[in-house]
């Protein structure tokens, strides 16, 4: 059981919108910043959001973070078949010795 | 650009010790501020921190492995590795090297599948 909680599946027709909530607690998404991975089906995750609602190089902007308390949330719009992947939110925790922390993870289909 | 990537054995048998190191390409274990951390994913499951090693040689590990985990870095081959004591069947998983920066994970490795059967 993750520490911090994700729908397990979202899905979405081409072109539209979709938001993937990450729940937490005081000690984790409430303490520290909250970063997002996409993983690819057959590949490592790849750094997607980080300091809540920041974009590495190269991550378009349909790509947005944002959090609310113990909660997080990420947003992707104009949705292609492409994002079609798992989306864990990661961050740590200060109850774990500052030690990392994941959602089980959500699934994403482009319908 | 840094580049890990992760090697050891595919296979390991039960009650036996999981080896694997983490080669460090375009950057330095030794660099200030970067946290060498090892990451896995058990089949059709998500992700679990394992533990990490910053610059320093200071270790930090997942409290529900914290006696089986062991993260140790060779500055003279620029690598980090990981070991995993007492290994069951649990212990099958993709295992992945990554970078810590401040507060993100960056890059990330191929991963590693390591299966433990005997």
């Amino acid at each position: 059981q993750s520490v911090l909680t994700q729908p397990p599946s979202v899905s979405a027709a081409p072109g539209q919108k979709v938001t993937i909530s990450c729940s937490g607690n005081s000690s984790n998404i409430g303490s520290y910043y909250v970063s997002w991975y996409q993983q690819l089906p057959g590949t490592a995750p790849k750094l997607l959001i980080y300091e809540n609602n920041k974009r590495p190089s190269g991550i378009p902007d349909r790509f947005s973070g944002s959090t609310s308390g113990t909660s997080a949330t990420l947003a992707i719009t104009g949705l292609q078949t492409g994002d079609e992947a798992d989306y864990y939110c990661g961050t740590w925790d200060s109850s774990l010795s500052a030690g990392g922390v994941f959602g089980g993870g959500t699934k994403l289909t482009v319908l | 650009q840094v580049q890990l990537q992760e090697s050891g054995p595919g296979l390991v048998k039960p009650s036996e010790t999981l080896s694997l190191t983490c080669t460090v390409s375009g950057g330095s274990v030794s660099s200030g501020g970067y946290y060498w951390s090892w990451i896995r994913q058990s089949p059709g499951k998500g992700l679990e921190w394992l533990g990490y090693i910053y610059y320093t040689g200071s270790t930090n590990y997942n409290p529900s492995l914290k006696s089986r985990v062991t993260i140790s870095t060779d500055t003279s081959k620029n690598q980090f590795s990981l070991k995993l004591t007492s290994v069951t069947a649990a212990d099958t998983a993709v295992y992945y090297c990554v970078r810590r920066w401040l507060s993100r994970l960056d890059p990330w490795g191929r991963g590693t599948l390591v299966t433990v059967s005997s």
